[in-house]
């Protein structure tokens, strides 16, 4: 099926950077999230955008949604080492009866102290 | 609040054997989705269900899956008979008629031997 194109793949850092990673598609949608899953957990819910161009903040997390309603950023400001993990972005084309995800391929992050 | 449950966490068989993976919604909540993750598919949408009623199964891989969703707070996924190359997490996840923001459960991790 579709997938969405995240990069980077992975990602070293030191902590107290920023981190910056992005998420695109050739398809167009009105919805887009930002999951992040630990190791042996299910995704968790980050960051959800409804509207182009829209820019949300959750604490030291800030994400956008693309003009083009193609592609979407999630930044992460100063980070902690329990920001380690894998960041997904999703998104959907809701069709008023549907609500279907597709998900991206990922963007691991580890953080060195 | 409780959150997605699931049951078993982890689930250890031999192939041909029945498989049944439970799961409960977050109370009040219309949709249910399962999700199968690999490291070379990544996640992968199986089947959602909207007030109990499939709408989506296209995901499902083959005849070998089957799910049930008999009333608003129980779900299951069986796999008969299961195969080595069933072995993956799956994952429920539920949400409300506001579209988009799924919340998951921590997966079952099923390895068929």
């Amino acid at each position: 099926g579709q997938q969405l194109n995240q990069s980077p793949q992975s990602m070293f850092i030191q902590e107290g950077e920023d981190v910056s990673m992005n998420c695109t598609s050739s398809s167009i949608f009105n919805t887009w999230l930002w999951y992040k899953q630990d190791p042996g957990e299910g995704p968790v819910l980050l960051i959800a955008l409804y509207k182009a161009g829209e820019l949300t903040s959750n604490g030291r997390l800030t994400a956008q949604f693309g003009i083009t309603r193609k592609d979407s950023f999630l930044n992460i400001s100063a980070s902690i080492p329990s920001d380690v993990g894998i960041y997904f972005c999703a998104a959907s084309l809701n069709t008023g009866t549907a609500s279907k995800l597709t998900f991206g391929t990922g963007t691991r992050l580890q953080v060195t102290l | 609040d409780a959150g997605v449950i699931q049951s078993p966490r982890h689930e250890v068989t031999e192939m041909g054997q029945e498989v049944t993976l439970r799961c409960k919604p977050i109370s009040g909540h219309d949709y249910l989705f399962w999700y199968r993750q690999t490291m070379m598919r990544g996640l992968e949408l199986l089947i959602y269900f909207n007030n109990n009623v499939p709408i989506d199964d296209s995901g499902m891989p083959e005849d070998r899956f089957s799910a049930k969703m008999p009333n608003a707070s129980f779900s299951t996924l069986k796999i008969q008979p299961s195969e080595p190359r069933d072995s993956a997490v799956y994952f429920c996840a539920s949400s409300l008629r506001r579209v988009g923001e799924q919340f998951f459960g921590p997966g079952t991790r099923l390895t068929v031997l």
